[in-house]
């Protein structure tokens, strides 16, 4: 499958601890990496691999995948930290296509 | 530090043919994948395609039969061409450094964009 689903919206009080979810088949075979979307800006990516964060992102982004789903977590959400949050992949059917999911759109409360 | 920087048109007319160029400075161009993605207005990411530094393309089955993308690398530099735009071409058009390592131990790959361009706001009117 080519498809990576992710929840439109989602919402996490001010210091609480926040999930988004992306599911597709080629997250067997593909870790997901995610990118935070600001409006106006370009997407940076903040997860990739296992759990690995490139320089300068905050440790309280982690990534983590059980099958066909990853997860971005954000432990203690900031008012900084509301965006588009995207995952990505490639498909593992063989085509070498490149996938995003939908997007979620952050809302800190 | 690696920077890539993108320009082109940003207002063209339907049936004409959208030409963006991205350039590379710092770090190395083989070795990676350089992609085009783009982004209408108020929607998310959509891939349009890739290429490698000897030239080897790979693209959205959705864009394919408009889409050519092309390398120069005495340049660092990669190009999209998208032909026969219409207003649902409008979008902004990024570039980025697509980077793939595979873990063989568990059989899994780490694929990534981990640089980007700045974004160029394309837009198709009459």
């Amino acid at each position: 499958s080519s498809e990576l689903t992710q929840d439109p919206a989602v919402s996490v009080a001010l210091g609480q601890t926040v999930r988004i979810t992306c599911q597709g088949d080629s997250l067997r075979s593909y870790y997901a990496s995610w990118y935070q979307q600001k409006p106006g800006q370009a997407p940076v990516l903040v997860i990739y691999g296992k759990n690995n964060r490139p320089s300068g992102i905050p440790d309280r982004f982690s990534g983590s995948s059980s099958g066909n789903t990853a997860s971005l977590t954000i432990t203690g959400a900031q008012a900084e930290d509301e965006a588009d949050y995207y995952c990505n992949s490639r498909d593992s059917s063989g085509n070498r296509h490149v996938v995003f999911g939908g997007g979620t759109k952050l809302t800190v409360l | 530090q690696v920077q890539l920087q993108q320009w082109g048109a940003g207002l063209l007319k339907p049936s004409e043919t959208l030409s963006l160029t991205c350039a590379v400075y710092g770090g190395s161009f083989s070795g990676y994948y350089w992609s085009w993605i783009r982004q209408p207005p108020g929607k998310g990411l959509e891939w349009i395609g890739e290429i490698n530094h000897s030239g080897s393309t790979n693209y959205n089955p959705s864009l394919k039969s408009r889409v050519t993308i092309s390398v120069d690398t005495s340049k660092n530099q990669f190009s999209l061409k998208l032909s026969s735009v219409t207003a649902a071409d409008t979008a902004v058009y990024y570039c980025a450094r697509g980077h793939i390592v595979v873990v063989t131990a568990i059989q899994m790959v780490n694929y990534y964009f981990d640089y980007w361009g700045q974004g160029t706001l394309v837009t198709v009117s009459s």
